[in-house]
């Protein structure tokens, strides 16, 4: 069965590190999209990108997030400038066209010391 | 604005008996709603889902789920808890014209006891 992939599972780094969180959506999805759960607190949406653009970002996506989809497989998050605020359980979603459902991956847990 | 609240935090079952996690929600418009299971260490998977079709909703792993737009309410149940219904379980909604942009309820953790 096709599922979302993430990489790694844990990343630990250092506040003001740069860090990229990879995820391979399944191959004929359409929309993107990135989640994100503190520790204790409810998974919040963070972006949704299509047909290479953001189409919709939470007030949590500022300048320091940015995604990409390098190669028409992988799709990623960076943050440039970890905070310890960033702390959290990255979730990658996909869909497909006409959206019934978003498929997610198992997650990257991020620990900023 | 749409959101969603999960009445339990914690529910506690025997195996072998029913199981009913609460969740209400508010949507100004028409709602697409989800149940989600996540089980230790691994992604959100989808247990069933509503989209304006029938108000009963049957999903996977004996797990059902019933939209009642007079309460505001998709409940999910299952008559006979099993030792792998241990999870946590995440009610979502949607809006039509916001898709993808799910609001998660803040999870209900559910324990089997044998």
């Amino acid at each position: 069965e096709p599922e979302v992939t993430q990489t790694p599972s844990h990343q630990v780094t250092q506040m003001g590190q740069e860090v990229i969180l990879r995820c391979v959506p399944i191959s004929n999805h359409l929309y993107f999209y990135w989640y994100r759960q503190i520790l204790g607190q409810k998974v919040e949406f963070l972006v949704s990108f299509y047909n290479n653009e953001i189409s919709e970002k939470s007030e949590i996506f500022d300048d320091q997030f940015s995604v990409e989809r390098p190669d028409g497989s992988n799709f990623t998050l960076k943050i440039r400038s970890t905070k310890l605020e960033d702390s959290a359980m990255y979730f990658c979603a996909s869909s497909g066209k006409g959206f019934t459902e978003a498929f997610f991956g198992q997650g990257t847990r991020l620990t900023v010391v | 604005a749409q959101s969603v609240t999960q009445l339990d935090s914690h529910v506690s079952v025997s195996e072998g008996t029913p199981v009913l996690l609460r969740c209400n929600y508010s949507s100004s418009y028409s709602p697409s709603l989800f149940w989600y299971v996540q089980h230790p260490n691994k992604g959100l998977q989808l247990l069933l889902k509503y989209t304006s079709a029938a108000t009963l909703v049957k999903g996977i792993n004996g797990f059902e789920a019933e939209f009642k737009k007079s309460e505001t309410s998709f409940h999910l149940t299952k008559p006979s808890a099993h030792m792998s219904d241990a999870a946590e379980y995440f009610c979502v909604v949607t809006l039509t014209d916001s898709w993808g942009k799910l609001q998660f309820g803040a999870g209900t953790q559910v324990v089997v006891t044998p």
